[in-house]
């Protein structure tokens, strides 16, 4: 099971591109890797996922070089809401089942 | 993006007493959910594995008889915690994962527990 390693905080300001860099140098060639973000008593929220490159949707890009041992989550133009823990997560997926261990994740700061 | 549905949003128990969360699955079919423990300022403790149809399969040091999962149908896994003590009172979170060819994980919302 891979372990992922993240910056335990990080502070920005409002209007600002914020990238979080998650390690995982033992990542099998069937996992994922998923992002979430989360608030103070709430449950995470997916953000983004993917296995190699870039992907990018509405709220945030993933880039992944091709060695896979590490990702970036990007997060274009931040404001004070996005003031929240980010962790990072890879999973297997396959015939082998199904399980995600949780990092200590990223607490990321936003400044007016 | 799919929804979990997670029950209750908080309870306060006395110690001794027995509390069930329940966790759905709205607009996915779950054969396999996840229960979490989180403490505060703390990332998420995986506890078990709730598998639809057969037995959870729990992390070690996570005991079986206090924390027992039921997986009954496609959409609904309950935790109980049994014999709440204030050293379980913590916020518990669970997730269920969508299949097809876009898996992904998706979570409840977290339920608070305090035992008094």
């Amino acid at each position: 099971l891979a372990k992922t390693t993240q910056p335990i905080s990080m502070d920005s300001y409002e209007g600002q591109e914020v990238n979080i860099t998650c390690s995982h140098n033992n990542i099998a060639t069937n996992d994922y890797i998923t992002w979430y973000q989360q608030f103070p008593s709430q449950g995470p929220r997916f953000i983004i996922q993917g296995y190699k490159t870039k992907v990018t949707n509405e709220v945030a890009s993933l880039f992944i070089p091709a060695d896979r041992k590490s990702s970036t989550l990007s997060l274009p133009r931040v404001s004070l809401s996005d003031t929240a823990v980010y962790y990072c997560l890879v999973a297997y997926s396959g015939t082998g089942g199904f399980k995600t261990i949780f990092g200590a994740g990223t607490r990321l700061f936003v400044k007016a | 993006g799919a929804v979990v549905s997670q029950h209750p949003s908080w309870v306060i128990c006395k110690s001794g007493t027995s509390v069930k969360i329940e966790c759905r699955s709205l607009d996915f079919q779950a054969t396999t959910m996840f229960w979490y423990r989180q403490f505060p300022k703390q990332s998420l403790m995986l506890m078990a594995t709730s598998n639809e149809g057969s037995k959870a399969t729990y992390e070690q040091g996570v005991e079986k008889d206090k924390f027992l999962i039921n997986h009954a149908s496609l959409t609904l896994s309950t935790l109980t915690v049994t014999s709440a003590h204030p050293e379980d009172s913590s916020f518990y979170i669970c997730s269920a994962r969508s299949q097809g060819a876009d898996e992904k994980l998706f979570f409840g919302s977290g339920t608070q527990l305090s035992v008094l």
